[in-house]
């Protein structure tokens, strides 16, 4: 498979809890970058990080990135119910603009009310 | 356009019967993709224009699908004699840079179409 593997599968959390999710890619990347979408929604981008990056911060959201394994994790804090979604995220190997992304299978999360 | 809009919104076919799917980018965007996502899986790359030319299509399942970006703005997707397996969600992206940009613009997805074939 082309993909790459996100894990947990699925992840049920309370309001004002942490929800990480983490990601696994198989190639060399020139970045990677984490899509959020609702149920029967297109994808919305959330944060980019390029392969010579370790962390990177937006809002509430912290990813990180380890080359040396082919992983990164995306951190939500203090989670909010409307971010009750799935997660994806998607590598990106080539540097020209054509390159495809390479996504994930998903994480879905549910966050309580 | 506010974003990238994608025609219709579902479809059904009966099995063997052909489709076509629609693709409106944001206006000015050189790149567009289309991709596939099944149920419960993540998307997965079909194949990609720059303007009008398909650079890209090895993504492509089978012969029986066909995109064409013919004026380098609207895109159809097109799939012949449709399968059961052919049933997922077609969803259509698009960027700003062309070849030869550093790739890290972003890909603004639209809603996509639920394809259902019976």
């Amino acid at each position: 498979s082309q993909q790459g593997e996100e894990d947990p599968q699925a992840l049920s959390i309370q309001e004002g809890e942490n929800a990480t999710m983490n990601c696994s890619y198989k190639t060399s990347i020139n970045n990677l970058q984490w899509y959020r979408q609702n149920s029967g929604r297109g994808l919305v981008h959330l944060i980019l990080i390029r392969s010579n990056e370790r962390e990177k911060h937006s809002g509430r959201l912290r990813v990180t990135l380890d080359t040396s394994k082919k992983s990164s994790s995306l951190l939500i804090t203090a989670s909010r119910a409307a971010d009750t979604a799935s997660y994806f995220c998607a590598s990106r190997w080539g540097v020209t603009s054509g390159s495809r992304l390479t996504f994930g299978e998903g994480t879905q999360l549910t966050v309580n009310p | 356009g506010a974003g990238v809009s994608q025609s219709p919104r579902y479809k059904v076919a009966k099995r063997g019967q052909d489709v076509a799917l629609r693709c409106d980018p944001i206006s000015g965007h050189v790149s567009l993709f289309w991709y596939q996502q099944a149920l419960g899986q993540g998307p997965e790359f079909l194949t990609y224009f720059q303007n009008e030319a398909q650079l890209d299509k090895s993504g492509l399942p089978s012969d029986r699908f066909f995109a064409e970006r013919p004026e380098g703005s609207v895109s159809t997707l097109k799939i012949q004699r449709t399968q059961q397996e052919d049933s997922a969600v077609y969803l259509c992206a698009s960027s700003f840079s062309g070849q030869g940009v550093v790739g890290t613009d972003e890909q603004f997805f639209g809603p996509g179409t639920r394809l259902t074939v019976l």
